[in-house]
């Protein structure tokens, strides 16, 4: 399958723990977004990269959340002391980022309870 | 306001029927506009897009676009059981071509 992963599918956290979520793009993609979505609502915009260079970053990211993208392939997003209200489903999609519009593929996403 | 309303309906309709799916948008700098299919905890996945104003068919599926009153549109015809999904619109342009902005999502079931 060459469409977009992400890792793992699941995730059960305690509040305050620190949680890791991988997201493996389309092979040549250059950008790479991170969205997230709550139950009954619309993907947000968290973060894009465009190789390794993050190059916008949304207000709903607060600085508990951190991403990298550090060889221009995979990416990683990082939530530090959890809260419940971090529990969504978190989305990564890719796109070539060459030509508009830009069409973005999206992963199964990483569905985050947190506890 | 969100830059991209959406009625979450939901919405029921028998196999066979024509459906229509509708969102508003605040942003003007919106240029692209796109509609993305979404099943039970699955990711989105891209149905079909259009560029400024106008129609585009595919198939079943007609996406429209009327800028002037900032008004998107899905139609689908001779509805499956198969649709059945969440439809999202979502928006792009301005100073961000990369950053989608989505709808709430509309809820569809076309039951057999």
């Amino acid at each position: 399958d060459t469409g977009v992963s992400q890792n793992p599918r699941h995730k059960i956290t305690k509040r305050g723990q620190n949680v890791t979520f991988r997201c493996d793009p389309i092979s040549e993609h250059n950008r790479l977004y991170w969205y997230r979505q709550t139950l009954g609502q619309g993907p947000e915009f968290l973060t894009y990269f465009q190789n390794e260079a993050q190059l916008e970053k949304s207000r709903l990211l607060s600085d508990r959340f951190s991403a990298e993208r550090p060889k221009g392939s995979f990416s990683t997003l990082e939530i530090q002391r959890t809260e419940q209200g971090d529990s969504a489903m978190y989305l990564c999609a890719s796109s070539l980022g060459d030509r508009l519009p830009d069409t973005q593929y999206f992963g199964p996403g990483t569905r985050l309870t947190v506890l | 306001q969100k830059e991209v309303e959406q009625d979450p309906g939901p919405l029921s309709v028998p196999e066979g029927a024509i459906v229509s799916l509708n969102c508003t948008y605040s942003n003007s700098a919106f240029q692209y506009f796109m509609w993305y299919r979404q099943y039970s905890r699955k990711g989105p996945e891209l149905l079909m897009y259009t560029y400024s104003s106008g129609n585009k068919e595919d198939g079943r599926f007609t996406a429209q676009v009327d800028k002037s009153s900032k008004y998107i549109s899905l139609f689908i015809r001779d509805s499956q059981p198969s649709d059945s999904a969440t439809y999202l619109c979502a928006a792009a342009g301005g100073t961000s071509y990369g950053k989608l902005t989505f709808g709430q999502g509309t809820i569809l079931t076309v039951h057999p």
